[in-house]
């Protein structure tokens, strides 16, 4: 089975630009979470879709946004873009047993340089 | 209460030796506890994880230890080898933070030959 995949691997944009980031889970998984990774935060999470729907969001400001498509592929946005959002944003996806997800397999990231 | 707390930051071990990592949690409704492993430039890969139900899993040469009354769970890698030599984390979640993931932050692990 193939793994999570992201697109693009890397990103430079300037501040006050604004980016979007792809997700496609693995075959059969329906939920997917995003999370940033910073050496100084670690890894925080952003928020989670299923079927389609935010179940959950993280304490990000509203310049950060996502979306899950029908094939359950997702994409995160970021709008007007800031130095501190120069980071590794990683995609997982999880089956979900009884509503809820459990194993998270993440892909390979998307590092977004912000200059 | 959300938080994860791990440490060490850093560990160095010697090729054939136990590495041990540890992590301590306040929310008493987490109820899963996964480890994962990365290697700089990839995201982290899933390597084990338990439930507060069982004290301890074995997968190979990876360990998970949990002690539910003292908030506290372990991961212990036997003989570790240099390729085991990347940054661990500890996570934990609870039903109804749906795929929310609360990490630690992080070990670096270095084995020596």
């Amino acid at each position: 089975k193939a793994g999570v995949t992201q697109t693009p691997r890397y990103l430079i944009k300037t501040r006050g630009q604004q980016v979007t980031l792809s997700c496609s889970p693995i075959s059969g998984h329906r939920s997917v979470s995003w999370y940033q990774q910073t050496p100084g935060q670690g890894l925080q999470f952003l928020f989670e879709y299923f079927s389609e729907t935010q179940r959950n969001k993280g304490n990000f400001p509203g310049r950060f946004s996502g979306r899950q498509f029908s094939n359950s592929r997702s994409e995160m946005n970021v709008s007007t873009l800031e130095l501190g959002d120069s980071a590794l944003y990683l995609c997982a996806s999880s089956l979900v047993r009884q509503g809820r997800s459990y194993e998270q397999y993440f892909g390979p990231g998307t590092r977004l340089t912000v200059t | 209460q959300q938080q994860v707390k791990q440490s060490p930051q850093s560990l160095i071990v010697q090729k054939g030796g136990i590495s041990i990592i540890n992590c301590a949690y306040e929310n008493t409704a987490f109820d899963y506890f996964p480890w994962y492993q990365q290697f700089p430039g990839k995201g982290p890969a899933l390597l084990i994880a338990i439930r507060p139900d069982v004290s301890e899993k074995k997968e190979g040469r990876f360990t998970i230890s949990f002690n539910k009354s003292a908030k506290q769970f372990s991961l212990h890698i036997m003989d570790s080898q240099p390729g085991d030599s990347a940054t661990y984390f500890c996570a934990a979640s609870n039903l109804g933070s749906q795929g929310n993931l609360i990490f630690g932050k992080g070990t670096k692990l270095s084995v020596k030959p």
